[in-house]
């Protein structure tokens, strides 16, 4: 059974520019969210996805999109960038979008914006 | 804005000893709980999850559920330096068509020799 996989594992942008981050999801999930890490902070929720399509959104502007592909795989736009972007961006999939037997989280992205 | 509450620590605890780590959460609809584990520059890891009132036992962790209280604690017995992490309380809530976790800030655990 392999795990939830994210590349790449660090990148530097610079402000203003766009950035793909792309997740697998464990074998047998077929939801995968997406969330975003401050330093010193817990995780916090961008999005999730189901059935290709974004099923639940958090408190993030709309220049931060995703996308969910047939194998259940799925990338993480985000536009513009901004200095406060800089964070560790986590992908976690679930057996089903209610999360019931937990999510499992990916090894993540350490995104720094300069 | 639903609140999930931690003491951000760091709690330090001798080998051996029995390491208390609360949390409390505002939403009384909250259904499922979560703990994850999280190194320094990894990612969470799930240690266990909580749906009922009362205790569930895993190993040498316990998770404490009182949802009249609005309260999730765990416990950790005989506690390891390998324990040393940052511990990070989740609730499960429902958004849009499915569900998010909301995490608290964590509490560092740093377990001595």
């Amino acid at each position: 059974e392999t795990g939830v996989t994210q590349s790449p594992t660090h990148l530097i942008k610079t402000r203003g520019q766009q950035v793909t981050l792309r997740c697998s999801s464990q074998s047998g999930h077929n939801t995968v969210s997406w969330y975003q890490q401050a330093l010193g902070q817990g995780p916090q929720f961008i999005f999730q996805y189901y059935r290709e399509e974004e099923n639940g959104r958090g408190n993030f502007p709309p220049r931060f999109s995703g996308l969910q592909f047939p194998n259940y795989s799925s990338e993480l736009n985000v536009n513009a960038l901004e200095l406060d972007d800089s964070a560790l961006y986590l992908c976690a999939s679930s057996l089903d979008p209610g999360g019931g037997y937990g999510y499992t989280f990916g090894s993540g992205t350490r995104l720094t914006v300069v | 804005q639903k609140e999930v509450e931690q003491n951000s620590g760091p709690l330090s605890v001798p080998e051996g000893a029995i390491a208390s780590l609360n949390c409390t959460y505002s939403d009384r609809g909250s259904q499922s709980f979560f703990w994850y584990r999280q190194y320094s520059g990894k990612s969470p890891e799930l240690i266990m999850f909580i749906y009922s009132n009362g205790d569930k036992e895993d190993g040498r962790f316990t998770a404490q559920l009182n949802k009249a209280s609005q309260y999730v604690s765990l416990l950790i017995r005989d506690s390891q330096p390998s324990d040393s992490a940052t511990y990070l309380c989740a609730v499960n809530e429902i958004t849009g068509g499915g569900n998010k976790l909301t995490f608290g800030t964590g509490t560092q655990l740093k377990v001595e020799l």
